[in-house]
């Protein structure tokens, strides 16, 4: 079965500054979807970002970037010029782009942005 | 257009009790899915619904929890009889088709006591 690790339970930046969130995951599988979720505090997950794992490229959505290495099974989001909003609880998620209907997701990191 | 709505957004219930938890999927999504997060934890998927039938409930962890979707739209998971080990966060996703992105709920966080 895929897993998905989150090694950070709890990071803090300051606002304006970078900080990237680390995401590793394990599977066996070639072709399959990464994803970020942020959960703000007593509100709904929302999407990211989101990487196909055929595509070099990283992906980018404004201030969120990833940095993709598939041969390391890694999956880090940066987010840029960080801002009050972006405190909230986020996921890192993996899901097969095959049959499987699952979302494996990691254990979470708690962001605080520090005004 | 409205979201993934969850009801309640918290429960507290003792052990033995009877509990059920709604999930409102956007209007038109035929993929709806649970999945919980016990403290501390990663999210784990429950169930998966296509329209009315159960495409993949692997995820169940026994058969205390039952989970419907009548006529396609709402779906229902009842717990029954709770146990300490059932508290967590529930939440529900709903997506048109299968490979599209996911729309989360604000999920249901359940305190068995």
């Amino acid at each position: 079965a895929q897993t998905v690790t989150q090694s950070q339970p709890e990071m803090s930046v300051q606002e304006a500054e970078t900080v990237t969130l680390s995401c590793t995951y394990d599977t066996s599988e070639s072709d399959y979807y990464l994803f970020w979720y942020k959960q703000p505090p007593s509100r709904q997950m929302i999407l990211v970002i989101r990487q196909e794992a055929y595509k070099q490229q990283n992906a980018t959505e404004n201030r969120f970037s990833v940095n993709f290495q598939k041969a390391a099974k890694s999956f880090s989001l940066k987010i840029s010029d960080s801002q009050l909003g972006d405190a909230a609880m986020y996921f890192c998620a993996y899901r097969s782009a095959g049959d499987g209907n699952q979302f494996y997701f990691g254990t979470g990191t708690s962001l605080t942005v520090i005004p | 257009e409205a979201g993934v709505t969850q009801f309640p957004s918290h429960s507290v219930i003792e052990k033995g009790q009877t509990v059920t938890l709604r999930c409102d999927p956007i209007s038109g999504h035929d993929n709806l899915y649970w999945y919980r997060r016990v403290m501390g934890k990663e999210i784990k998927f429950l169930l998966h619904f296509v329209k009315e039938s159960k495409q993949d409930e692997s995820g169940m962890p026994n058969n205390r929890f039952l989970a419907e979707r009548t006529g396609g739209t709402y779906s229902t998971l009842k717990v029954q009889p709770a146990e300490l080990e059932d508290s967590g966060v529930y939440f529900c996703a709903s997506s048109q088709t299968r490979l599209s992105p996911l729309h989360f709920g604000n999920g249901t966080r359940l305190t068995v006591t």
